[in-house]
């Protein structure tokens, strides 16, 4: 099936650093999401990017499909922030369903 | 608005046992998916259904069976548990097909089994 990759698989920073996690994926999609996964397991939908740039406060994400990559910038973080990231891309299913990077494990510190 | 709820939220089984995960939507989404989560792990897909009366499986289907009677529920069942399926099960519902936004995650279901 498709490969999903992301990095770096753990990141530590403090509180007001700024970040960016990549997230590669072995073939061409029409969609990708991110999510976050915070310290108590609830997983949120942050980006729907097949392409191009999104901004949400201090979030971003940039995804080039061509190139097949894309990008989750976090400024000015905040202990918040902490918890894991996904990237997620459909797979090769009939539905399509999402499948899911291995994830980049964030700790904010303050 | 509830979104996606999951019951129970902890469970633990013994060697053999049955049990049925509940999942439940009231956004009226046609898509729902079982996935679950191990330690240090992405999500990988158990089930899914792209509408009432139709599932299908994904990458790691044995062990499970699932049936989408209606549009709203989406129950996982495990046959016959082993301490293999130990682990965090989510389940999510999505608005567009084709892996589009909207994705709606349940708050999972952690189970043990020994």
């Amino acid at each position: 099936g498709i490969q999903v990759e992301q990095s770096p698989p753990d990141l530590i920073l403090q509180e007001g650093a700024n970040s960016t996690l990549r997230c590669n994926f072995s073939d061409s999609v029409n969609n990708l999401q991110w999510f976050h996964q915070n310290p108590w397991g609830q997983l949120i939908n942050l980006f729907y990017i097949p392409s191009g740039t999104k901004q949400n406060g201090r979030l971003s994400a940039t995804t080039v499909a061509t190139e097949r990559y894309s990008l989750l910038y976090i400024s000015s973080s905040q202990t918040t922030d902490s918890g894991v990231y996904f990237c997620a891309v459909p797979g090769y299913n009939a539905g399509n369903m999402l499948t899911f990077g291995g994830g980049t494990r964030l700790m904010v510190k303050p | 608005n509830a979104g996606v709820t999951q019951t129970p939220k902890f469970q633990v089984l013994k060697t053999g046992q049955s049990m049925t995960l509940q999942c439940a939507q009231d956004m009226n989404h046609e898509y729902m998916s079982w996935y679950r989560q191990d330690p240090g792990m992405g999500l990988r897909l158990i089930h899914y259904s792209v509408g009432a009366g139709i599932t299908d499986q994904g990458e790691v289907p044995n062990g499970y069976n699932v049936s989408r009677s209606t549009t709203e529920d989406f129950p996982l069942r495990l046959l016959s548990a082993a301490p293999s399926q130990t682990s965090v099960y989510f389940c999510a519902s999505s608005y567009l097909g084709k892996g589009g936004g909207g994705y709606t995650f349940g708050s999972g279901t952690r189970l043990t089994v020994v």
